[in-house]
């Protein structure tokens, strides 16, 4: 069955660096772009943006450039989020999300989460 | 940026009741809208996409209505395992937005 299952939790301090992997299994990797969501503790859900992964080319959502990198290893079937300079602001859990549907898409399956706490 | 504003925030609710939940976009998006629900402590789970297509294996107590700039999602017939968190999602333009969300909780 398609299945994301990301990496465990991560506690680091401000201004480290912190790097989130999503591994897909049940389907070809490269067909289906994959996506990164952001939930604030208590709070929304917040689009972060995507990455192709037939072309690695990413997309992001104002507010999520600059310290976010997207990457990927299509050999691993691997989804890949850097957050770098960590701020405090960044303690969430992060999800990933496959990206379905072609005119009309939408996000399934997501990953189970990664929570990171950004913390002195 | 196009905003997605919910009504209720929250709401409570007996087993059996019709909930009925709003969402709506400060511009409109056709049927670019997607609904999710998000139990405590998990990933989101798609439950409409295209505002009105039911995903497999989805109840058929969720329906999803509505275009443009008015959504609704309806629960007919509200069941134990229903209570969550329900999120709208707008994929019309860049960046894809979401509704700040809607707990459903059993009284």
């Amino acid at each position: 069955q398609v299945q994301l299952v990301q990496s465990g939790s991560e506690l680091k301090k401000p201004g480290a660096s912190v790097k989130i992997s999503c591994k897909a299994s049940g389907y070809r990797f490269t067909d289906y772009a994959m996506n990164w969501v952001r939930q604030a503790p208590g709070q929304g859900l917040e689009w972060m943006g995507f990455i192709n992964t037939n072309t690695g080319n990413p997309t992001f959502a104002q507010g999520f450039t600059g310290r976010f990198v997207f990457s990927m290893d299509t050999s691993v079937s691997t989804a890949y989020l850097q957050i770098n300079s960590l701020e405090t602001e960044d303690t969430a859990i992060y999800y990933c999300a496959r990206l379905v549907g072609d005119s009309f898409v939408w996000f399934d399956p997501w990953g189970q989460g990664t929570l990171v706490t950004v913390s002195s | 940026d196009i905003q997605m504003t919910q009504s209720p925030s929250s709401l409570s609710a007996s087993i059996g009741d019709r909930v009925t939940i709003t969402c709506r976009a400060s511009q409109g998006i056709s049927t670019y809208l997607n609904w999710y629900q998000q139990k405590p402590g998990k990933a989101p789970k798609v439950l409409i996409y295209a505002a009105s297509s039911l995903q497999s294996g989805v109840p058929s107590r969720f329906s999803g209505s509505g275009s443009e700039t008015d959504f609704t999602l309806t629960v007919s017939g509200l069941q134990p395992e229903d209570c969550a968190t329900y999120y709208c999602q707008q994929i019309y333009s860049f960046p894809w937005t979401f509704g700040q969300g809607t707990k459903v909780e059993i009284k």
